[in-house]
């Protein structure tokens, strides 16, 4: 069954530290990961796509790094600012299809405290 | 450049009722996709459409129903509107690319609809 499940479900940090959030993967066949911050109440903004060749991925403080072996990414939030507070999405989609072929996770709330 | 708009933005409905829902893609972007994204579910896809033409469809009942226009603005519409059909309804629109799987998404802001 194709799934996606994120770690941890949230996440407290105080401003200027750094976390790192998980997504492991079972979903075949493979085409590309996303990551995406999800402001409340607002829709989800990419952070990053990744193919099945790249390894890491980095858009200013957000550094994502995705093992294909192991079917794991994670995505690497470097000196936490308080706009960093937001849900972060990780999803896959699925290789030969176009936007409709995705699985979502669930999600990662993070709250960057002063 | 406009981002993708979304309207109305807040919706209350009763049980039983029907309801439509707007999405206006980013100019010159011909694939609009539509989610539903709940507490307890998270995101889940609806539908794609590229072209006027419905390219994908999500595992949701036939009550969720969708078309685009030949402008590339999209509507979703939901019939005998259940408790848990209350939800954020987002909209994303692609590049006019070939829509494959590596374009980016602009989302928009959603539709907060909840049903009573």
């Amino acid at each position: 069954k194709n799934q996606v499940e994120q770690s941890p479900q949230s996440l407290i940090i105080l401003e200027g530290k750094n976390c790192t959030l998980q997504c492991n993967y079972t979903v075949s066949p493979f085409s590309n990961l996303r990551w995406y911050k999800q402001d409340t109440g607002r829709g989800p903004v990419s952070l990053t796509i990744m193919t099945f060749s790249e390894n890491t991925k980095s858009n200013g403080r957000y550094t994502a790094t995705l093992d294909a072996d192991t079917k794991q990414s994670s995505l690497h939030i470097t000196a936490s600012q308080l706009s960093d507070s937001a849900s972060y999405i990780c999803v896959v989609f699925l290789y030969g299809g176009s936007q409709g072929n995705l699985i979502f996770g669930k999600g990662t709330k993070l709250s960057v405290k002063p | 450049k406009a981002g993708v708009t979304q309207t109305p933005r807040y919706l209350i409905k009763t049980r039983g009722q029907q309801v439509t829902l707007s999405c206006s893609p980013i100019s010159g972007h011909r694939s609009v996709s539509w989610y539903q994204q709940t507490p307890g579910q998270g995101l889940q896809f609806l539908f794609e459409y590229f072209s006027e033409t419905q390219r994908n469809k999500g595992n949701f009942p036939g009550r969720f129903s969708g078309r685009q226009f030949s402008n590339s603005r999209s509507e979703m519409n939901v019939s005998t509107l259940e408790l848990g059909d209350s939800a954020l309804y987002l909209c994303a629109s692609s590049p006019p690319t070939s829509g494959l799987s590596t374009d980016t998404q602009y989302f928009g802001p959603g539709t907060r609809l909840t049903v009573l």
